[in-house]
């Protein structure tokens, strides 16, 4: 069965403290590996696509990279705007045509204190 | 560019009423998806729809119905609700289906 398992479920940091999300994925066959981040009260918000392993993606203080088995979101000095909730999710490829379809974990929540 | 708009934004039913979440979007996306998320369970995918006139099962289906109205709109319909509705649904789309989904701000859908 497709799985994604995010950890820690919650993460507080101090600002500037680098840390980094972890994302362990079981998936027949991985046609890409998608981050999100969602704000209180808001819809999740797009930040990387991943598609084979060894890749990595960045954007500001954000890091993404990608192994066989799962993928990190490194935070380097993050800020308190940082403070999110930040979900994994990935599309499996499927005999009978790409659906779309996302398997989603339940996120890490991530809070960035001054 | 609105991107993917939601409405309403809150509703509170009682349990066997009925009533239909409308989503569109304004991006020329293709594919377009109803999820529900609840704590400590996720994103969970009810019904998609990878192009205009077709609709298939997500992962929880039941005590749901949808309808691709054409390219722009896609609508989720609860028939009788019940308590276990109670969560925020969210629409998103993407330009077709092995891209990155853009979502919705949600609808907060309370049954009691």
């Amino acid at each position: 069965e497709d799985q994604v398992t995010q950890s820690p479920e919650a993460l507080r940091l101090q600002e500037g403290e680098s840390s980094s999300l972890n994302c362990s994925y079981t998936v027949s066959g991985l046609r890409g590996l998608f981050w999100y981040r969602q704000d209180p009260g808001k819809g999740p918000e797009f930040l990387f696509t991943l598609y084979s392993a060894g890749e990595e993606k960045e954007k500001e203080r954000l890091k993404a990279t990608l192994t066989k088995k799962e993928s990190f979101l490194h935070i380097t000095a993050p800020k308190p705007e940082d403070s999110a909730t930040y979900l994994c999710a990935v599309q499996a490829t499927t005999g009978s045509g790409n659906t779309g379809k996302l398997i989603f974990g339940q996120g890490t929540t991530l809070q960035v204190k001054p | 560019n609105a991107g993917v708009t939601q409405t309403p934004k809150f509703q509170v039913l009682k349990t066997g009423q009925s009533m239909t979440l409308q989503c569109a979007q304004d991006m020329n996306h293709n594919s377009m998806y109803w999820y529900r998320q609840d704590p400590g369970m996720g994103l969970r995918l009810i019904y998609y729809s990878a192009s205009e006139g077709t609709t298939d099962k997500g992962e929880v289906p039941n005590g749901y119905n949808v309808s691709r109205l054409n390219k722009r709109e896609f609508s989720l319909r609860l028939e009788s609700a019940a308590p276990s509705q109670t969560s925020v649904y969210f629409c998103a789309s993407n330009l077709a289906s092995s891209y990155e989904q853009y979502f919705g701000p949600g609808t907060r859908l309370t049954v009691t």
